[in-house]
């Protein structure tokens, strides 16, 4: 079955550390990735998606993701976390040719001040 | 704010009753999907529609059965409620399929 991983399930850094944050998938063809960030008693808000193309993928507040097809990864980076980034991450896939959104199960930053 | 519309925001109810949750995707969006996340379970693909056909299906139990409607909007019902219901309810849509997902603010239900 077609399924995400996401290996880290709570991160806790320091202000200023950099961050990496693991997705691998497993499906052999065409995917659309997303990653998905939840911060405290809010909803899910888009953070950067990859569809083709550069596979280096930048998006908002700093966060960049590299796809590598050959590794079936997704990571997710920043290279100084702050303090308003402690929130819940996912990393989200759809095949192509699918209808379905397979959510990996999510990792949670805390960023000490 | 996504431009995703729940209502309610909250719910309380008891064991054995039904609810319907109400999504409203944002304009001109014709996917829409349901997600439950609880604590324990994460973040639970339910179910998908796209113009008011059903396209996908999650783990979304028996009890539980949803519908989107010729103006876009979709409800989730859930009947015979168990307390193991009790989480978060998010609806979100997308322009077409494949699309980045824009998420709805939630309803909280709590099952007593």
């Amino acid at each position: 079955a077609q399924s995400v991983s996401q290996h880290n399930h709570h991160v806790i850094l320091s202000e200023a550390a950099s961050l990496e944050l693991g997705c691998n998938y497993s499906y052999g063809g065409t995917v659309n990735l997303f990653w998905y960030v939840q911060y405290p008693g809010q909803h899910l808000q888009l953070l950067l998606k990859y569809f083709s193309g550069d596979p280096l993928v930048k998006g908002i507040k700093g966060f960049e993701a590299e796809f590598i097809k050959s590794k079936f990864s997704f990571n997710l980076r920043k290279p100084s976390v702050q303090w308003s980034d402690t929130a819940e991450y996912f990393c989200a896939v759809i095949p192509s040719g699918t209808y379905k959104y397979i959510f990996g199960t999510g990792t949670r930053l805390k960023v000490l001040a | 704010d996504s431009g995703v519309t729940q209502t309610p925001k909250h719910l309380i109810t008891a064991t054995g009753q039904r609810v319907t949750l109400r999504c409203s995707p944002r304009s001109g969006d014709l996917s829409v999907y349901w997600y439950q996340q609880s604590l324990d379970q994460g973040l639970q693909f339910l179910i998908q529609y796209y113009n008011g056909e059903e396209r996908a299906k999650g783990n979304i139990l028996e009890r539980f059965s949803a519908q989107q409607f010729p103006d876009l909007h979709s409800e989730l019902n859930l009947s015979s409620l168990e307390l193991g219901d009790s989480a978060l309810y998010f609806c979100a849509s997308s322009a077409q399929l494949g699309d980045e997902q824009y998420f709805g603010p939630g309803t909280r239900l709590t099952v007593t």
